[in-house]
């Protein structure tokens, strides 16, 4: 069964500062993995897919990594501002969707 | 504008009184699936369903049922709803299944079980 980690839990940044998120997961066989942003209350955005084939992907100032091998992929956020605290989730595809518990991030103006 | 939509946002009922959640789509795709988020547990799925007419059990099919008679929709729906019902949840979207394609969410349904 696939068990996807994402550390921290929680992060508070001062506006501008780089975002690093974590994400990790136990069976490296999978089609894709794809970062959404959940903000309170509200539903699910899709920011970032990575098939299982790619590195990296890039959007904007977000860039998210994939290391099958490791079981491991990170999401960037480059210059934070207030507007990207938010939850970000990780969710890994092999047959199905499985979800990380999420990294809840603040950022002080 | 592409796009799920979930009705209602927001129920609050008791427990025994049947309800259905509607969820619809826009974008002809043809994997549709039904998610519940709890603190602690995150997002786990309840249905999901290839195509029309074809539906198969998540991690925690109990106590749900969903029928897909039309492609856009996909409604969830509790015969006897019990406290441990109560949740967030989403209805979500893909073009063919969930290998290889991006996922669009619902905003999501509130549901209390009193």
């Amino acid at each position: 069964k696939q068990e996807v980690t994402q550390i921290p839990a929680a992060l508070s940044v001062p506006e501008g500062e780089n975002l690093v998120l974590n994400c990790s997961f136990t069976d490296s066989a999978i089609y894709n993995l794809q970062w959404f942003r959940q903000d309170p209350g509200k539903g699910l955005t899709s920011l970032l897919l990575i098939q299982s084939s790619q590195r990296e992907q890039t959007s904007g100032r977000l860039n998210a990594s994939l290391d099958k091998s490791s079981g491991r992929s990170t999401l960037y956020i480059a210059a934070s501002q207030p507007g990207d605290s938010a939850t970000y989730l990780c969710a890994v595809c092999d047959y199905k969707l499985s979800f990380g518990a999420g990294t809840t991030v603040t950022v002080r103006a | 504008e592409a796009q799920v939509t979930q009705n209602p946002r927001y129920l609050i009922t008791v427990t025994g009184k049947k309800l259905t959640v509607t969820c619809s789509q826009n974008m002809n795709h043809e994997y549709m699936s039904w998610y519940r988020q709890d603190p602690g547990l995150g997002l786990r799925q309840i249905y999901y369903s290839m195509n029309v007419e074809v539906t198969d059990k998540g991690d925690v099919p109990e106590g749900y049922k969903v029928s897909r008679k039309e492609k856009r929709n996909f409604p969830l729906i509790l015969e006897s709803p019990s406290p441990n019902q109560t949740s967030l949840y989403f209805c979500a979207s893909s073009l063919v299944g969930v290998d290889g394609n991006e996922q669009f969410f619902g905003p999501g349904t509130r549901l209390t079980v009193l």
